[in-house]
């Protein structure tokens, strides 16, 4: 079992705004960061740290974080964003790392 | 740009010993610790361990102790994953990620390989 618990799966209606959320102890000592991943792709980093996007990532996407619990909105969903999406971050011990189960996006 | 290219799929059959290379470029190798992770098929995401490429030292997951060996070649900038006493359940498309940090409280995986599917099978 995993130390992130993300709910299995979420969905959103084309361009209405969907939240997805990562619970966890760690999440109070560390920041999660979030990758989408598309069927046979590998993950690609979407959010880390407060709130941080790598370059070529829409701004949309942002993140949050408030006590155990780190969340991933996207503002104004696309097709395109359908998708699984993994939260991870250190573990409880702070000497390893640990991902959520992964949250399977539908986009309406 | 900075690249993680990942060798090719592998066939074992149970209890033989897989490696799988990743290869750096685009960056200086020793400046960042590698990551490898891996995913059963359907299933999510699972961090094995990681390399500090620097000076070779290794950690790995409780669950892959014993098991799993992470080493690298500096002069090839290339880290390698062995998975010794393979079984069924370890069939499973295994990545490179290279570990990123701000120095204090948060870390991400940025780039990825493009991964390398194990298959063991008798």
């Amino acid at each position: 079992s995993s130390e992130l618990t993300q709910d299995p799966a979420v969905s959103v209606a084309l361009g209405q705004t969907v939240r997805i959320t990562c619970q966890g102890d760690s999440l109070r000592s560390h920041y999660a960061a979030w990758y989408q991943q598309k069927s046979g792709q590998a993950p690609v980093l979407v959010i880390y740290g407060k709130n941080s996007r790598p370059s070529g990532i829409p701004d949309r996407f942002s993140g949050s974080s408030s006590g155990n619990t780190a969340s991933l909105t996207i503002t104004g969903a696309q097709a395109e964003d359908e998708g699984d999406y993994y939260c991870n971050s250190r573990d409880s011990g702070g000497f390893r790392w640990v991902f959520g189960g992964g949250t399977k996006l539908t986009v309406l | 740009q900075v690249q993680l290219v990942q060798s090719g799929p592998e066939v074992k059959k149970p209890g033989a010993s897989v490696k799988v290379s990743c290869k750096a470029s685009g960056y200086t190798f020793i400046g960042y610790h590698m990551h490898w992770v891996r995913q059963a098929p359907g299933q999510g995401l699972e961090w094995m361990g990681i390399i500090n490429p620097s000076g070779g030292r290794a950690d790995y997951a409780q669950k892959f102790q014993g098991r799993v060996t992470v080493t690298r070649d500096t002069s090839t900038s290339t880290v390698y994953m062995e998975l010794s006493s393979l079984r069924s359940e370890d069939t499973a498309v295994y990545f490179c990620a290279r570990d990123n940090s701000d120095g204090g409280s948060y870390w991400w995986f940025d780039p990825w390989g493009q991964g390398s599917l194990v298959t063991v099978s008798s």
